[in-house]
């Protein structure tokens, strides 16, 4: 079975560009995750998905950010315009359905640096 | 708010030993708990999950116990070998199976982990 795919693994812009992420969960997951990772900490929640709708976006900044799970099935975060201060890595997750008591799984991240 | 701490920062032993990482969070309102491994320059593996009515879960070398009155999990790894060197990281998900189209449903809090090098 495939895991969760995400691309490109890096991305490297100059600040006020825009950038986007792009994110396919394991086949048949219904809740989509998108975290941000800074270097030494743990991930941070930006947005959940329940299929195509967006449940929980209160930690994402809206001013530059944005998501979309077109079709309940993949999705895209997109960043525009870009600062320093979004060097990160990217994390996307799926899980399948509160039955599995959300065991979340998640792919290898994008490594965004922002010069 | 959720707070998740993990101690030790860092770990380095020797091939062979046991040993074990510790996780405590400040809301026992929890629905499981999860730990991953990270490798460098990598996603997260998921290791194993605990459920809230679970005290512990067993794979392979690992076991993982959770004490949710106390707030804490530990995560033992026995006869640690050096492919085991990555970071270790724990996360708790709110209680919610009764609210999952709540927002704070799934909301995994993760801690700053545990950076573990076992050395030949």
């Amino acid at each position: 079975e495939a895991g969760v795919v995400q691309s490109p693994r890096y991305k490297i812009i100059e600040k006020k560009q825009p950038v986007a992420f792009w994110c396919n969960p394991i086949s048949g997951h219904n809740t989509l995750y998108w975290y941000l990772q800074n270097l030494g900490q743990g991930p941070e929640l930006l947005i959940r998905y329940e299929n195509e709708e967006a449940v929980d976006d209160s930690q994402l900044p809206k001013d530059r950010f944005s998501a979309e799970r077109l079709k309940g099935v993949d999705s895209t975060l997109k960043i525009q315009p870009a600062e320093l201060g979004d060097s990160a890595v990217y994390l996307c997750a799926s899980s399948l359905d509160p039955a599995s008591y959300n065991e979340q799984f998640f792919g290898p991240g994008t490594r965004l640096t922002v010069l | 708010k959720q707070e998740v701490t993990q101690i030790p920062a860092a770990l380095s032993v020797p091939e062979g030993e046991n040993l074990v990482l510790n996780c405590s969070f400040t809301d026992s309102a929890i629905y499981n708990l999860q730990w991953f491994r990270q490798d460098p320059g990598k996603g997260l593996t998921s290791l194993l999950l605990i459920q809230s009515s679970q005290r512990e879960q067993t794979s392979g070398r690992l076991n993982a116990s959770l004490d949710k009155s106390s707030g804490r999990s530990t995560l033992y790894i026995a006869a640690s070998q050096p492919g085991d060197s990555a970071t270790y990281l724990c996360a708790v998900s709110p209680r919610g199976l009764g609210n999952a189209g709540g927002t704070s449903y799934g909301k995994l809090t993760f801690g700053q982990g545990t950076i573990l090098t076992v050395h030949p």
